[in-house]
């Protein structure tokens, strides 16, 4: 079975604070992805990545900046924390770029006091 | 703009009788559709999906539909079970480019409480 695992499951960090998410897949996929999860707003895309040190904006990367140096790392990084960046952000990876099916990490819970 | 929506935001049904839940989309480029199931402190997991030259699709229990012309998904769930309560997210697909190649775009989900 594929394994996406995400660093921490819980985090509490500061407004302007610089925050590193990471994200490992085992199983070699091209994609990865990360996605923030809000009551009432469903799953959005915030960046992707199809290849080493490539990425792509998703729809909300205000805010946000990526790096995959390896393949099975994708990290998401927050260069000063604010307050609306509170959620619940999931890690996902894919085999190829036309395989829609998503593996996705458990999450990692994010509170910017 | 949301190009997927799913108008309930939860929904209860009886262990052993048929849930539905349903998804509308607005975007005539999405060409395959997906449903996620999600456990509290889990990750979402894949759970059925449908192409767009098919109108329906069916494993186990579940079963989805697609109504390209009215541009609405719907999943079945029959019978119901208390181990399927969970949030369902609806999820559709739409080519980017030849190498960025496709991305999923959610609803925001429906909570499924399936009662004893």
């Amino acid at each position: 079975d594929v394994k996406v695992t995400q660093s921490s499951r819980y985090l509490v960090k500061r407004t302007g604070e610089k925050v590193f998410l990471e994200c490992v897949q085992d199983m070699d996929h091209e994609n990865m992805f990360w996605y923030r999860q809000d009551p009432g707003l469903g799953l959005r895309l915030i960046y992707f990545s199809y290849d080493v040190k490539m990425k792509e904006k998703g729809d909300i990367p205000e805010g946000y900046s990526v790096s995959r140096e390896k393949k099975e790392r994708f990290s998401l990084i927050l260069e000063s924390a604010s307050t609306n960046q509170t959620s619940m952000y999931l890690c996902a990876s894919s085999l190829t770029a036309t395989n829609e099916k998503l593996f996705f990490g458990s999450g990692t819970q994010l509170s910017v006091l | 703009d949301q190009q997927v929506k799913q108008n309930s935001p939860s929904l209860s049904a009886q262990e052993g009788r048929i849930s539905i839940l349903n998804c509308d989309y607005t975007n005539s480029m999405f060409d395959y559709f997906l449903w996620y199931k999600k456990y509290p402190a889990e990750g979402p997991t894949f759970l059925i999906s449908i192409s767009s030259i098919k109108d329906k699709n069916e494993d186990g229990r579940f079963t989805v539909f697609l109504n390209k012309s009215a541009k609405h998904l719907s999943l079945h769930i029959v019978p119901s079970q208390p181990g399927d309560s969970a949030v369902y997210f609806c999820a559709a697909s739409a080519p980017i480019g030849e190498t960025s190649g496709s991305r999923l775009t959610f609803g925001e989900g429906t909570q499924l409480t399936v009662n004893p």
